[in-house]
C-alpha cells in the first residue's frame, strides 16, 4: 500500500496558481495517482488522475516526474470557491493495494481575497 | 435522477435504536463503498462491495451491518451505537477500478 504524504495546509490568494505536492515513495508499477477535492460536509469529488508525465483537464493539471515518487496538483488562478481539502491517492484496484480507496489527511487549501 | 443519493441526510438516534442508512447509485457502477468521516479525521473506508459481494470489511464493529441487495443499492444498518459513532457517513460507487463518485453523506448523531 503506497503511503502518501502531503502538506497539512496551504494558503493562497485569489488569482494565484497553487501547486500541491504529494510524496509517494513506494508507488507500485501499476499504481495510478488520483486527486480529490472535498468541501465541508460533502463527499469528495474527483479532480484528476494520471500515471506519468502530465495530465490536464478543465479544472487542473497533474505533473508526475519520471520516477513517479511524487506528483503535483496545479490549480490555475484559484478563487475563493477553491477553498477545500485536497487528497492524493495512489493505487490501482481494490483487490490489490486498496490504495486508490484510502484517503489520508489531505491538504487544506485556504484561498483569501 | 443521476449520481449517488443518500438518505436520510441527517439522523439522530439513541444508543438503543436501530436505524438504517440508504445509498442508491444511478451510474451503472459495479462497486459500492461505505466511508466514515469523523470530525477532523480522514475518511475511513468501512466496507467494499463488488458485484454485490462484500470484498472488504476493514475491522468495523459489528454494530454496523452492511447490505447490498443489488448493484444499485447499499444499506448500512445501525444498532446499539455509541456516541463516538457520530460522524458523516459517505457512500461511494465506482466502475471498478475507476474513480469514486460520492454521495452527499448522512450526518449521524448518536445521543
Amino acid at each position: 500500500l503506497a503511503k502518501t504524504t502531503q502538506p497539512i495546509s496551504m494558503d493562497s490568494y485569489e488569482g494565484q496558481e497553487v501547486n500541491i505536492t504529494c510524496s509517494h515513495n513506494n508507488i507500485a508499477t501499476n499504481d495510478y495517482i488520483t486527486w480529490y477535492q472535498q468541501f465541508p460536509s460533502q463527499g469528495p469529488r474527483f479532480i484528476i488522475q494520471g500515471y506519468k508525465t502530465k495530465v490536464t483537464n478543465e479544472v487542473a493539471s497533474l505533473f508526475i516526474p519520471a520516477d513517479r515518487k511524487s506528483s503535483t496538483l496545479s490549480l490555475p488562478r484559484v478563487s475563493l470557491s477553491d477553498t477545500a481539502v485536497y487528497y492524493c491517492l495512489v493505487g490501482f484496484n481494490y483487490g490489490g493495494s486498496q490504495g486508490n480507496l484510502i484517503f489520508g489527511k489531505g491538504t487544506k487549501l485556504s484561498v483569501k481575497p | 435522477e443521476t449520481g449517488v443519493t443518500q438518505t436520510p441526510r441527517h439522523l439522530v438516534m439513541g444508543m438503543t435504536n436501530k436505524k438504517s442508512l440508504k445509498c442508491e447509485q444511478h451510474l451503472g457502477h459495479n462497486a459500492m463503498y461505505w466511508y466514515k468521516q469523523s470530525a477532523k479525521k480522514p475518511l475511513e473506508l468501512m466496507f467494499v462491495y463488488s458485484l454485490e459481494e462484500r470484498v472488504e470489511n476493514n475491522s468495523v464493529p459489528s454494530r454496523f451491518s452492511p447490505e447490498c441487495p443489488n448493484s444499485s443499492h447499499l444499506f448500512l444498518h445501525l444498532h446499539t451505537l455509541q456516541p463516538e459513532d457520530s460522524a458523516l457517513y459517505l457512500c461511494a460507487s465506482s466502475q471498478d477500478p475507476g474513480e469514486l463518485f460520492f454521495g452527499e453523506g448522512s450526518r449521524l448523531t448518536v445521543l
